[in-house]
């Protein structure tokens, strides 16, 4: 079973500060994804990472692949209250024509203003 | 373009009680699935359908079952409902091909198990 493991659960900082969150696996995926959830809606991508060591930014928010394609992390900088969701990763892994997405449980955060 | 849609947004049902949540995906989308998301356990998958056929599964029992419609509109039923399957169930469609399987997820239909 493929697990993949994000840390810190829970991230409570105020507003103008940065952060990174992590998302780690024994397992390697052929991509992985990002998503923020926020509360009372469905979870809305952010961004695919595809390329081992790919780094891809999205204004103040910096994703990056590991080489080995087994973590990710997101980096947030100068972090602000609309940041404020549940931040999932997902590994795609994939097994003959279909693909399945594993989730990680999460990283709560919260930006204070 | 209208995103995913699910019915209903919320409701209440007592254990032993069955339930049936509805899901539209975004038009041209021929894959449907389906997650429970719980503060324990994060989302966790349920079951897959394209095209009709049920392509994924989770690890879920038999208790949990699904369709998939002609027109791509799928539907999860869960019968004698227990107590942990209060959650909340997320559907999402996507093209079905894609090799990086980038999800669209409706806002859930919140479940509460009394």
């Amino acid at each position: 079973t493929q697990l993949l493991e994000q840390s810190p659960q829970f991230l409570s900082i105020q507003e103008g500060e940065n952060l990174t969150v992590y998302c780690n696996s024994s397992s390697v995926f052929s991509s992985l994804q990002w998503y923020r959830q926020e509360p009372g809606e469905g979870p809305v991508l952010l961004v695919t990472v595809v390329t081992g060591g790919e780094v891809k930014k999205l204004k103040r928010l910096t994703f990056q692949f590991g080489d080995a394609r087994k973590d990710s992390s997101l980096h947030i900088t100068a972090a602000q209250p609309g940041d404020t969701g549940l931040y999932l990763c997902a590994g795609v892994s994939r097994g003959g024509s279909n693909y399945k997405l594993t989730f990680g449980k999460g990283t709560l955060l919260t930006v204070n203003p | 373009k209208a995103g995913v849609t699910q019915t209903p947004r919320y409701l209440i049902k007592t254990r032993g009680q069955q339930v049936t949540l509805s899901c539209s995906p975004i038009s041209g989308h021929r894959s449907v699935s389906w997650y429970q998301q719980t503060p324990g356990q994060g989302l966790q998958f349920l079951f897959e359908y394209f095209s009709e056929t049920q392509r994924n599964k989770g690890n879920f029992p038999g208790r949990f079952s699904g369709r998939q419609f002609s027109n791509s509109r799928s539907e999860m039923n869960v019968s004698t409902l227990e107590l942990g399957d209060s959650a909340l169930y997320l559907c999402a469609s996507s093209f079905g091909g894609s090799p990086t399987g980038e999800l669209f997820f409706g806002e859930g239909s919140r479940l509460t198990v009394l």
